[in-house]
């Protein structure tokens, strides 16, 4: 039980396009869903919190205009990157979660912007 | 503000020889402490949930531990399928509106386990 999944797991795009990723949980309804950048060799960065129906909330000094995130079920978050560059390559992992319980993280996509 | 704190950085073994990784933790009131695995390139995959003061769990080769300033993670005698880099995450208790449910994650220990 409790699994995450993510699509697609590795895009790479030329600079200025969109990119839409999705997190689905697959066995439980998430309340809430979180999404998270990590850069090489350093610990997970949130980014932002969904919460199904309602607008994201986002951490302080990520662009909600860059990164729109849509949380429209229970099982299912997207977060697009808008007009990507390349400082926006990083990798990308979302994750799910009952109230206050535990968070169950996605596979992770990998996002190269030429 | 919440703060994570992992030490080693990084530590090697060899195989079969035992050690602990340490997460020393500040938070306004804990809800929970998680220990999670990430493997490279793979998101992270969950181990434990501590809540209180003195509780235990373990799964196979690891055991986590927690008192009201740290936990640690220990590894008996591990196997080389045990290297991966592994998180420590805390939850406030107080968390409301815009902190519900937010992790904070210390930058993690990079085990590695020489056969």
């Amino acid at each position: 039980g409790a699994v995450v999944s993510q699509h697609p797991s590795r895009v790479i795009c030329k600079s200025g396009t969109s990119v839409k990723i999705e997190c689905r949980s697959l066995d439980f309804q998430a309340t809430t869903m979180f999404w998270y950048r990590q850069f090489p060799k350093q610990s997970l960065m949130l980014m932002a919190t969904s919460n199904e129906g309602s607008k994201a909330t986002y951490e302080q000094g990520v662009e909600k205009d860059k990164f729109l995130i849509n949380h429209a079920s229970l099982t299912l978050s997207t977060l697009t990157v808008t007009s990507a560059h390349p400082e926006d390559s990083s990798f990308y992992i979302c994750s799910a979660g009952l109230l206050r319980e535990t968070q169950y993280f996605g596979p992770g996509t990998r996002l190269l912007v030429l | 503000e919440d703060q994570v704190t992992q030490s080693p950085e990084a530590l090697r073994l060899q195989e079969g020889e035992s050690s602990s990784l340490n997460c020393s933790y500040t938070v306004s009131g804990l809800r929970g402490l998680f220990w999670y695995r990430q493997d490279p390139g793979k998101g992270p995959e969950f181990l434990f949930t501590l809540y209180s003061a003195g509780e235990e769990k373990e799964k196979e080769r690891l055991k986590a531990t927690l008192t009201k300033k740290e936990s640690f993670l220990h590894i008996t005698a591990p196997k080389p399928e045990d290297s991966a880099t592994y998180l420590c995450a805390v939850q406030a208790q107080n968390a409301g509106g815009t902190s519900y449910g937010k992790l904070t994650f210390g930058q993690g220990t990079i085990l590695t386990v020489h056969p």
